[in-house]
């Protein structure tokens, strides 16, 4: 496709629920990473993947939040036992070799009721 | 926390006018700072970014600069219009295997037509 794409672009999910988040990055694009949003806050770094490898997952807030890039082009982010403070914005973001500019999806939009 | 800030949460400015969108950071082995800008709805789109061993750069009616003595990164719009109504982040890139991008927490712009 022509961009980063994510999906679904809404979730409503009950608390307690496990949830996943699907990114189809950039076709060619090596690094991808994962982005929380809160309303009203900047994009915070969750975690990095070059290719299939995690290279950084230490913005990941707990143990119930998990991500994989198995084959080194999807990602899904994984989050277990969903809690309300899970309720955010949730953004992929992939990136060519060598290059500075990460071009980002719409983000999923999760709430946890 | 972050390392990177921003001065004013919001700007307000008459639409023809140049607008200047400031932020401090901490990190002094960052080796870029980048320039997203974020439309309600959408994830961040890439605007400019700067080698830290520059002090200025310029694009299509914008221009970056920064100053490594007082940590301090600015973003001008010169000529800014409706559409440029939106809220900007500052980043930094940080080595961590490859390299990630940390955002602050953003300023929202507003043009008065």
């Amino acid at each position: 496709g022509a961009g980063v794409s994510q999906s679904p672009r809404y979730k409503v999910a009950k608390r307690g629920q496990d949830v996943a988040l699907r990114c189809d990055p950039i076709s060619g694009h090596v690094s991808l990473f994962w982005y929380q949003q809160a309303l009203g806050q900047g994009p915070e770094f969750l975690t990095y993947f070059q290719n299939e490898a995690q290279l950084d997952k230490s913005g990941l807030p707990s143990d119930r939040f998990f991500a994989e890039r198995p084959e080194g082009s999807v990602s899904t982010l994984k989050i277990q036992r969903t809690q309300q403070e899970d309720s955010a914005v949730y953004l992929c973001a992939s990136r060519r070799r060598g290059n500075t500019e990460a071009f980002f999806g719409q983000g999923t939009r999760l709430t946890v009721v | 926390g972050e390392s990177v800030g921003l001065h004013l949460p919001t700007l307000s400015v008459q639409e023809g006018d140049n607008s200047i969108i400031n932020c401090a950071y901490s990190n002094s082995a960052s080796d870029y700072f980048i320039w997203y800008k974020q439309e309600s709805g959408k994830g961040p789109q890439f605007i400019i970014d700067i080698r830290s061993n520059m002090d200025k750069r310029q694009g299509q009616r914008v221009t970056v600069l920064l100053n490594k003595t007082v940590k301090h990164l600015s973003l001008q719009i010169a000529a800014t219009q409706p559409g440029d109504s939106a809220v900007y982040f500052c980043a930094e890139n940080i080595m961590t295997g490859g390299f990630k991008t940390i955002f602050g927490a953003g300023t929202r712009l507003f043009v008065k037509a």
